[in-house]
């Protein structure tokens, strides 16, 4: 398929656990996005790469939080000794251009994370 | 801080009527604004935006109308159709800032 593609779907951890979360943009596309989806709420901004550079990462909750793109096109988001907190659903987004204002963000179907 | 706000979680309309979402900011440092449609164990889809330049833009059945002196738009969707049932989202960014910031969603229900 040709669109944003995540995995994987459903991830369940027991409390301490390490996750990676993996997010596969669309083919030629520079910026990539990771956002966070709580319950109920929107998706809020976690960290964003420009190819293989992580240029943003002042979302990231916590130190447990770490991203890379280490060729500038699949990323991992990887969350070290889960919380309960950390329940959410993870979205990764990736666009063509290098900077928004106009450009269209094409998001996956998320992961969806619940720690025990 | 929540600077985009949806204070409507949900709205509920009658097949071939008028569906108006609204949506509120508070950073007049935005200048580009966007409308996201979700549906369930999906991710959210680009559906209609507008730049502050502007305060109408029009894409088939919706309509996106922004109020900047109110930091208001509003999604517009005529006629509503069964498959308009979704979340949408509103969201927000700066012109060249590559992040958005987005409400907490408006869930709307088409009634046959």
């Amino acid at each position: 398929g040709a669109g944003v593609s995540q995995s994987p779907r459903y991830k369940v951890a027991k409390r301490g656990q390490d996750v990676a979360l993996r997010c596969d943009p669309i083919s030629g596309h520079v910026s990539l996005f990771w956002y966070q989806q709580a319950l109920g709420q929107g998706p809020e901004f976690l960290t964003y790469f420009q190819n293989e550079a992580q240029l943003d990462k002042s979302g990231l909750p916590s130190d447990r939080f770490f991203a890379e793109r280490p060729e500038g096109s699949v990323s991992t988001l990887k969350i070290q000794r889960t919380q309960q907190e950390d329940s959410a659903v993870y979205l990764c987004a990736s666009s063509f251009f290098s900077s928004a204002g106009g450009a269209e963000q094409f998001f996956g179907p998320g992961t969806r994370l619940t720690v025990l | 801080d929540q600077q985009v706000k949806q204070n409507s979680p949900s709205l509920s309309v009658q097949e071939g009527r008028i569906s108006i979402l609204n949506c509120d900011y508070t950073n007049s440092m935005f200048d580009y604004f966007l409308w996201y449609k979700k549906y369930p164990a999906e991710g959210p889809t680009f559906l209609i935006s507008i730049s502050s330049i502007k305060d109408k833009n029009e894409d088939g059945r919706f309509t996106v109308f922004l109020n900047k002196s109110a930091k208001h738009l509003s999604l517009h969707i005529v006629p509503s159709q069964p498959g308009d049932s979704a979340v949408y989202f509103c969201a927000a960014s700066r012109s060249n800032d590559y992040k958005l910031s987005f409400g907490a969603g408006t869930t709307v229900t088409v009634r046959a």
